[in-house]
């Protein structure tokens, strides 16, 4: 069975902090990885995905996610980031045609 | 521009009635869509997958007879939510696509508060 795990719940950070939010799934055989972000009172909107080829993903508004296949992570990162992230991030795996969601990191970016 | 509709947006009912709830492909097919809820401050789950054709295969713990999904065309999927209850009240979302490398897309959502 699919299962996704991220680690951080919350993450409280300042302004032009660097960012990573870690993420672990597990399933036998091959994924596709995405990060979603979804921004207070709006929908889920796609980051960033993996499905194969260079495992450095780079994503919209300056995001990038590396996949390492030995740990069955699919870590998002930031180098700075802005108070315009504040955001919930989610991570989800696809496997054997379904999706599946992480629990979701709050991010809140102090000005 | 959005490739997959849900309908309606927003649903307010008295406790008892049952919900209908659309979600469609606007612009290719899809013999498979996905219905989801997601509870305040909560990630989305996973209820359902929809199978064009086919009986709808449920996840662990959501009940079909209460959930009824029916997926009639290649571009249409709906989710009934019979006798609904407060604790019905919930964000559900669904989407389509994603085989074959092709990206996921999601409805809008339909918020559905059960008085």
């Amino acid at each position: 069975a699919q299962s996704v795990s991220q680690h951080n719940h919350h993450v409280i950070l300042s302004e032009a902090a660097s960012l990573e939010l870690g993420c672990n799934y597990s399933y036998g055989g091959t994924v596709n990885l995405f990060w979603y972000v979804q921004y207070p009172g709006q929908h889920l909107q796609l980051l960033l995905k993996y499905f194969s080829g260079d495992p450095l993903v780079k994503g919209i508004k300056g995001f990038e996610a590396e996949f390492i296949k030995s740990k069955f992570s699919f870590n998002l990162r930031k180098p700075s980031v802005q108070w315009s992230d504040t955001a919930e991030y989610f991570c989800a795996v696809r496997g054997s045609f379904k999706t599946i969601f992480g629990a979701g990191t709050r991010l809140f970016v102090k000005a | 521009g959005a490739v997959v509709s849900q309908h309606p947006s927003r649903v307010i009912c008295k406790s008892g009635t049952s919900v209908k709830i659309e979600c469609r492909s606007l612009d290719f097919q899809a013999t498979t869509m996905f219905w989801y809820r997601q509870f305040p401050k909560q990630s989305l789950m996973l209820m359902a997958t929809s199978n064009e054709g086919s009986k709808a295969t449920y996840e662990q713990g959501v009940e079909k007879d209460k959930f009824l999904i029916n997926h009639a065309s290649l571009t249409l999927s709906t989710l009934t939510v019979t006798s609904a209850h407060p604790e019905d009240s919930s964000f559900y979302i669904c989407s389509a696509g994603g085989q074959n490398n092709q990206p996921q897309h999601f409805g809008d959502g339909t918020r559905l508060s059960i008085l």
